[in-house]
């Protein structure tokens, strides 16, 4: 099980949207509709944004939105606000009840 | 409204075990539809997904550390464990335990979580 690559950075100004990507492989993100994303602000626990690849929990803004092809899953934030500032790591299941993160992409607001 | 609470030692010897106990409050443990897991993050890097616990004892363990990790459950006390044998300073992290959906394989919520620093 290898760590899920992502962009080590984000950048975009407030209003825009930004895409961060996750690469896996055929055995977890290309295998499992089973891919989710967390949100992690500086000293505070991850939070759930998107799970079942493109699912929204209850509570999290709709400006947060998911979606997969083939290996490779991505988390997209449209209009950009201050407060999405933050760490962000996808998630997938890889069979045998495993799970593997990817190795996180820090968002910036310009 | 479900929470989840680690405790334990923050410092741990090398070569020692480490142990953790993460408490559930708010719901019971015994229930069908979660998993309860551990997830670690090494100070400024990634998250890594340590295994799971079913509340019937079944567990599930991330094949780089399945020899040194055992996760046992208490529902009596609704909390479960983990206990990473044999450890180093690369097994200092913060540890998180969480809820994870059985079926739709997503981890929430999560304990504050808790550093546990590995040195002599």
């Amino acid at each position: 099980q290898s760590a899920l690559t992502q962009p080590a950075s984000v950048s975009g100004s407030p209003g825009q949207s930004i895409t961060i990507s996750c690469t896996g492989t055929s055995s977890d993100v290309g295998s499992y509709n089973l891919v989710s994303w967390y949100q992690q602000h500086p000293g505070k626990a991850p939070k759930l944004m998107i799970y079942g690849v493109s699912k929204r929990p209850s509570g999290v803004s709709s400006r947060f939105s998911g979606s997969k092809s083939g290996n490779t899953a991505s988390l997209t934030i449209s209009g950009l606000q201050a407060e999405d500032e933050s760490d962000y790591y996808c998630c997938s299941y890889a069979g045998s009840n495993t799970y593997v993160f990817g190795i996180g992409t820090k968002v910036t607001v310009l | 409204q479900l929470q989840l609470q680690e405790s334990g030692p923050g410092l741990a010897k090398p070569s020692e075990t480490l142990s953790l106990t993460c408490t559930v409050s708010g719901g019971s443990i015994s229930t069908s539809s979660y998993y309860w897991a551990w997830i670690r993050q090494p100070p400024g890097k990634g998250l890594e997904w340590i295994g799971s616990v079913y509340y019937s004892g079944t567990t599930y363990y991330n094949p780089s550390l399945k020899s040194r990790v055992t996760m046992p459950v208490d529902t009596s006390k609704n909390h479960f464990s983990l206990k990473l044998s044999s450890v180093t300073a690369a097994d200092t992290a913060i540890y998180y335990c969480a809820r994870s959906h059985r079926d739709l394989n997503w981890f929430d919520p999560w304990g504050q979580g808790t550093l546990v620093t590995v040195s002599s």
